[in-house]
């Protein structure tokens, strides 16, 4: 089975310009997790859809961030405009719902560098 | 007080040492406690998870969950240079995941 996909893997833009990062979570886990992590805050939640529905935003740090899943294949984290300290490694999580333990499965994240 | 504390390390040891990576909590409702394993340049990935209090053994893993103490531990029995990764302890209730910050560790051959 194909796991978590992220693109793009590495992402290097300048200040204000728009970012979207994309993920494909794996076939028929209803829950998609988008992560940001960093040396100094480690892994952080920003947002999670529950069948294609947003359940939980509160860890977006502020309106330059928005997050879609237009359906249960795809989902897109951007951030307009972006900022140097936007610079992260974002992880894209998904699970099946019949996991209560809360195991997730992530892709290999894509790092981001604003300049 | 975070909720979930764990030392970055970062933690260097020889191969064949036993090592123990521990995290603190603050929340008394947590029930499932999780290690994450995550290489260089990769995503976390389940290592273990062990639900309320007690030891669990998987080959050269065990993880220990002292609820009294709000204190967890993996243990890494033979260590290899494999192993060399970062390691994260997560736990919840009925909420979201809380991730510690993770523990890099190098194993030395």
């Amino acid at each position: 089975d194909a796991g978590v996909i992220q693109s793009p893997r590495h992402e290097v833009t300048e200040m204000g310009q728009e970012v979207t990062l994309r993920c494909k979570p794996i076939s028929g886990h209803d829950y998609l997790f988008w992560y940001r992590q960093t040396m100094m805050r480690g892994l952080e939640l920003l947002i999670y859809f529950n069948n294609n529905v947003p359940i939980d935003d509160s860890g977006m740090p502020e309106d330059r961030f928005s997050a879609k899943m237009p359906n249960a294949s795809f989902s897109t984290l951007k951030i307009q405009p972006s900022e140097p300290r936007d610079s992260a490694v974002y992880f894209c999580a998904s699970t099946p719902v019949e996991r209560p333990t809360g195991e997730l499965f992530f892709g290999e994240g894509s790092r981001l560098t604003v300049l | 007080q975070k909720e979930v504390e764990q030392d970055p390390g970062p933690l260097s040891v020889p191969e064949g040492a036993i090592v123990s990576l521990n995290c603190t909590y603050s929340n008394s409702a947590f029930q499932y406690f999780m290690w994450y394993r995550q290489y260089s340049r990769k995503g976390p990935e389940l290592l273990m998870y062990t639900y309320s209090s007690g030891n669990k053994e998987d080959g050269r893993f065990t993880a220990q969950v002292d609820k009294s103490s709000k204190y967890i531990s993996l243990f890494i029995r033979d260590s290899q240079p494999s192993d060399s990764a970062t390691y994260l302890c997560a736990m919840k209730s009925q909420g979201n995941l809380i991730f510690g910050k993770g523990t890099k560790l190098s194993v030395k051959p």
